[in-house]
């Protein structure tokens, strides 16, 4: 069973700290890591995709992997109002066939004026 | 362009009603997918086209019925729903199945 683990939240942080929101995995074979943004009633948005060790940076986004820990990570600096969402870890194990994102609960951000 | 356009934005039908939400890209993805989401929920996986072709399905029931007509679109016909389908259906591609996807706006689907 493969399974993507993340905190619900909500995570509150004030305006203009570091959010920091974390997701583990359970396959070892996982190669591709995306997290996504959604607001409420609305569809997921991609905001960052991994595929190897180590920080990639996007604007004020960072998405941090390690696999022998099997850990991904999103870090949103200078929190706005505007970030405000839940944020889906989703990932992809490599392999023969059709391998279709496995999706985490997604973490409830409140970033607080 | 990363677009994924899903039609209707807003359905509600009755329990007997047959209908059907599109979905429709043009950035040349071979993957497409049918998810469903109930509210605080993640989206949940029902149905996979890679190359046009059915590859995977959640164990949906066959009132849901997926139709790939070509690569740019896909189809999910609706019949004899009951009201917990109610949810946000949607639709997403990549350019494979299982790389990077990007989603549609969904339709709100409320059966009543």
């Amino acid at each position: 069973q493969k399974e993507v683990e993340q905190n619900s939240g909500p995570l509150s942080v004030p305006e203009g700290a570091i959010a920091s929101l974390n997701c583990t995995y359970s396959d070892r074979v996982s190669q591709s890591f995306f997290w996504y943004r959604q607001y409420s009633g609305k569809s997921p948005e991609l905001i960052m995709s991994i595929y190897s060790n180590g920080d990639k940076e996007d604007g004020r986004f960072t998405a941090q992997l390690n696999k022998a820990s099997q850990y991904v990570s999103l870090l949103i600096r200078d929190s706005q109002p505007s970030d405000s969402a839940t944020y889906l870890c989703a990932v992809r194990v490599s392999g023969s066939g059709n391998t279709p994102l496995v999706f985490g609960k997604g973490t409830r951000l409140s970033v607080i004026a | 362009d990363t677009e994924v356009t899903q039609t209707p934005k807003h359905l509600v039908m009755g329990m007997t009603n047959k209908k059907s939400l599109k979905c429709e890209q043009h950035m040349g993805h071979r993957a497409m997918y049918w998810y469903k989401q109930k509210a605080k929920k993640p989206p949940e996986l029902m149905f996979v086209y890679s190359y046009e072709k059915l590859s995977i399905n959640e164990s949906v029931p066959s009132r849901f019925s997926p139709e790939c007509p070509n690569s740019s679109l896909l189809n999910l016909h609706l019949h004899a729903l009951q009201p917990e389908d109610s949810a946000l259906y949607l639709c997403a591609s990549s350019q494979k199945s299982g790389t990077e996807a990007f989603f549609g706006q969904g339709t709100r689907l409320t059966v009543v």
